[in-house]
């Protein structure tokens, strides 16, 4: 069966640091997977998605950035958090449409 | 107007009960629906997909009317476990066309 890993589940930045979170998935190869923010008592936001190694599209300008070095390796990275990038991040994967999202990161800028 | 919108909640209802949440979406296009259910600072979970002719899964009915661009969810005989946020999803073809609504809080209560 797949799984999906994200980590770490939480972190507490400070405004201005880099960012760099991971997610894995396991059991499947080629999926599709994104990267979606949902802040407090918000909806979830897509933020980027993926279709293959090296192939991401952005959904929302921001100052983050993501990257897939490997099939089932997606990284969300940022050279200098806002405090406006607090929020929980998740990860998910999809073999289609429906789709399956890792724990996520709980992340606080201060 | 938001492309999926929910009632936010929450619905505080007697453990039995039934009820019932809506969700409106705006695209015409979109093709496949779902609710999701988060709990409390987790990530969102798959629990059911909405078929056009309806669908059931024990407790939970889920219905969709498309002249009405509406989704339904259902839920008999309420359980404490069933205390969590439902989330309604469009799927409007295309890899990134997935639109999440805000949620509807669920509390049932002893």
């Amino acid at each position: 069966s797949q799984t999906i890993h994200q980590w770490p589940a939480t972190l507490v930045q400070p405004v201005g640091s880099p960012l760099s979170l991971e997610c894995t998935v396991e059991g499947t190869s080629n999926p599709n997977l994104y990267w979606y923010r949902q802040a407090a008592g918000r909806g979830l936001q897509l933020l980027f998605y993926s279709i293959g190694i090296d192939q991401i599209s952005s959904e929302v300008p921001q100052n983050l950035s993501a990257s897939r070095p490997q099939d089932r390796q997606f990284i969300l990275s940022s050279k200098k958090l806002l405090l406006s990038d607090s929020g929980f991040y998740l990860c998910a994967w999809s073999p289609g449409e429906t789709q399956y999202f890792g724990p996520g990161t709980r992340l606080l800028v201060l | 107007r938001k492309e999926v919108e929910q009632d936010p909640g929450p619905f505080n209802v007697p453990e039995g009960a039934t009820v019932a949440f809506n969700c409106t979406y705006s695209n015409s296009a979109s093709q496949s629906f779902f609710w999701y259910r988060q709990d409390c600072r987790k990530e969102p979970k798959l629990l059911m997909s909405v078929y056009s002719s309806g669908n059931e899964d024990g407790r939970f009915t889920a219905q969709l009317n498309r002249a009405s661009q509406y989704i339904s969810l259902l839920i008999r005989d309420s359980k404490l476990s069933d205390s969590a946020t439902y989330l309604c999803v469009a799927h409007s073809g295309g890899y990134q066309k997935v639109t999440f609504g805000t949620g509807t809080k669920l509390q049932v209560i002893p």
